[in-house]
């Protein structure tokens, strides 16, 4: 089983629909979460961390469920700029890394 | 603050051929990690140094050299170019329990 994993997509959605990504990882123990957002030949960029009692911002709401291990990533009213691979980010068996799952990515569409 | 930087962004090696990639942060993270990104593919960590003087071999070290002789710099090392190098070039930094900082990308070429 991979440490991260994620459904790669890609989800094709029109523009101001919701869409939620969900991300399982394997290491009960860890302790940090976040999505990055990564845009074709450009860098990772943090998005979001994600708290273990949710949290959002502004369009955006990640949720982390230990029991069940994974977490979520709700993007409401999507627009084109949305249009990206999002990557579910937790910190491995090492407690200084971070671990990257494959990616989702999503295509916005007017 | 400049975060990461990484240079050159661009470059084309011939086979055989040697070069550094550069590295260098400004934010005083004892954390650093070199990743390669191939098209269509996630990243995959080459080398990490938890701080100056330590480094590590991470999931895909061969054919690669670092160094870290100083907190803010911390260059990946080719010395002999395989096409199999061909990859996007991704240098991060990291403090404590935050997340990570990228650099902008080295753009390897190997022909």
């Amino acid at each position: 089983r991979k440490e991260v994993e994620q459904d790669p997509g890609p989800f094709n959605v029109p523009e101001g629909a919701t869409v939620a990504f969900n991300c399982t990882y394997s290491n009960s123990a860890s302790q940090s979460f976040f999505w990055y957002r990564q845009d074709c030949r450009k860098e990772p960029k943090l998005l979001m961390s994600v708290y273990s009692s949710g949290n959002e911002d502004g369009r955006f709401t990640a949720q982390l469920n230990r029991a069940s291990q994974y977490i979520s990533l709700l993007i409401r009213d999507s627009k084109l700029s949305d249009s990206a691979t999002y990557l579910c980010v937790v910190n491995g068996d090492a407690g200084n890394m971070l671990t990257f799952g494959g990616g989702t990515r999503l295509m916005v569409k007017p | 603050n400049a975060g990461v930087t990484q240079t050159p962004k661009f470059r084309i090696l011939k086979i055989g051929q040697s070069m550094t990639l550069q590295c260098t942060q400004d934010m005083n993270h004892n954390y650093m990690y070199w990743y390669r990104q191939d098209p269509g593919m996630g990243l995959k960590l080459i080398y990490y140094s938890v701080g100056a003087g330590i480094t590590d071999k991470g999931e895909v070290p061969n054919g690669y050299n670092v160094s870290r002789s100083t907190t803010e710099d911390f260059p990946l090392r080719l010395e002999l170019a395989a096409p199999s190098q061909t990859s996007v070039y991704f240098c991060a930094s990291r403090q404590g329990n935050g997340g990570y900082t990228f650099g902008s990308g080295t753009r390897l070429t190997v022909v």
